[in-house]
């Protein structure tokens, strides 16, 4: 079985800094997608940005940047130059195999993020 | 129109009661989930369907059921609501041929009382 571990509960910056959230993951699968979800104050899951296993070059979308460290599992999300619309939960999440959305979804306990004027 | 709509949005009811929550979906994917969110653990899974006749057992389904109506429609069931199930549901579907990531409604928050 997969498990997806955030340790960050919790944590604030101010505007325009930049914040890394951490995410470790544990499985047996060779082949995988790697997911950043945020759900703002509205509750919806938006998708920030995915991370094939098989690929080594780290993901980007604009201000959002992964770091993927397959051998150790850690697969943490960098925001720079945060902006108050970044305030919200995010979550970290792992889908088995080589396809989107063939599997069912792996959720971390979510990491409460507030950026500050 | 959202492509995935859960109904209903909201919904405070009292232990012991019946409640249905639907998700209907304008995407054609043929999987669909049910997830449910509680703070400190994430969402977890509680049901999900890879097409009409096939529907599978997630890791919390105990005291929930779930009917896929179409391929459009999945349901889930509380057949006696107890407080510990008051929660963030969500609703989530895929198309794999098309490898795209999960698709979610915007949630249907349920207290128990």
């Amino acid at each position: 079985a997969q498990t997806v571990t955030q340790s960050q509960p919790e944590m604030s910056v101010q505007e325009a800094e930049t914040v890394t959230l951490s995410c470790t993951y544990d499985t047996s699968e060779s082949n995988y997608y790697l997911f950043w979800y945020k759900q703002p104050p509205s509750r919806q899951m938006i998708l920030v940005i995915r991370q094939e296993a098989y690929k080594q070059q780290n993901a980007t979308e604009n201000r959002f940047s992964v770091n993927f460290q397959k051998a150790a599992k850690s697969f943490s999300l960098k925001i720079s130059d945060s902006q108050l619309g970044d305030t919200a939960m995010y979550f970290c999440a792992f889908a088995a195999g080589v396809i989107q959305g063939a599997q069912k979804l792996v959720f971390g306990q979510g990491t409460r993020l507030t950026i500050n004027p | 129109d959202a492509d995935v709509t859960q109904t209903p949005r909201n919904r405070i009811t009292k232990t012991g009661k019946r409640i249905m929550l639907e998700c209907s979906q304008t995407k054609g994917h043929d999987r669909m989930y049910w997830y449910r969110q509680d703070p400190g653990l994430g969402l977890r899974l509680i049901y999900y369907s890879f097409d009409v006749k096939d529907i599978n057992k997630g890791e919390i389904s105990d005291g929930y059921s779930v009917s896929r109506q179409a391929q459009a429609k999945f349901s889930l069931s509380l057949e006696s609501a107890i407080p510990n199930q008051t929660a963030l549901y969500f609703c989530a579907t895929s198309d794999p041929y098309r490898n795209q990531p999960q698709h979610f409604g915007d949630g249907t928050r349920l207290s128990i009382l």
